[in-house]
């Protein structure tokens, strides 16, 4: 079965600091992963894949297989960063056909204080 | 554009009471999904549309929740009887076809009394 842990329910750091939100994932397949947000009284929306390999807002994350890990980074934290992350997977059976189960973690909520 | 709309965004009702919410995707989405978001967690798949077929609804309770896509276009999601474990969020999004990115509505937030 798929799953995706997010050990921070919490996170807090000062405008400017470093900031890392982990996602830790458990797969039999070929993961897909992605990193969705939102910010507060709007919907929940895509921040990124990792696919993509591009950095949205400043953020990047990088799939690392050998650690099942996607983590979310971000050099300089903003103030309006500040909402709640959740990493989200799907897993496309080895066997073929398709599963586009989209299997989210519990979230961490990010605020960055002025 | 006003994305996925969906409808009330609001519901409160008593324990045994029908409750339905209703959804409309993105224009030329032919995927729609409803998830249940449950306080502190992340939102947990229901069930997936191609079109108006059901593809995925496997986490779907049947005894109690029923959903239809007529025409392959809006959706309602229904619980008889809601129980006090179905307070939560009930969250639709849509897509070009499965895999694609979906786009989020602004949920509907149950309560059941």
């Amino acid at each position: 079965a798929q799953r995706v842990t997010q050990p921070e329910k919490l996170l807090s750091v000062f405008k400017g600091a470093p900031v890392e939100l982990k996602c830790n994932y458990s797969y039999s397949g070929s993961p897909e992963l992605f990193w969705y947000v939102q910010y507060s009284r709007q919907r929940l929306q895509l921040l990124l894949r990792h696919i993509s390999r591009e950095s949205i807002k400043g953020f990047t994350a990088d799939l690392n297989k050998g650690e099942t890990s996607f983590h979310l980074k971000k050099p300089f934290a903003q103030e309006e960063d500040s909402a709640m992350y959740y990493c989200a997977l799907t897993v496309r059976p080895n066997s073929g056909g398709s599963n586009y189960k989209l299997t989210f973690g519990k979230g961490t909520l990010l605020t960055v204080n002025p | 554009e006003a994305g996925v709309v969906q409808s009330p965004r609001y519901k409160i009702i008593e324990k045994k009471q029908p409750v339905a919410f209703w959804c409309n995707p993105i224009s030329g989405h032919n995927t729609l999904y409803w998830y249940r978001q449950n306080l502190g967690q992340g939102p947990e798949l229901l069930i997936r549309y191609e079109n108006e077929e059901a593809v995925d609804d496997s986490q779907l309770p049947k005894d109690r929740f029923s959903a239809e896509r007529l025409k392959g276009v809006d959706s309602t999601l229904k619980i008889q009887p809601a129980e006090l474990g179905d307070s939560a969020v009930y969250l639709c999004a849509s897509s070009l076809r499965s895999g694609t990115e979906q786009y989020f509505g602004p949920g509907t937030r149950l309560t059941v009394t």
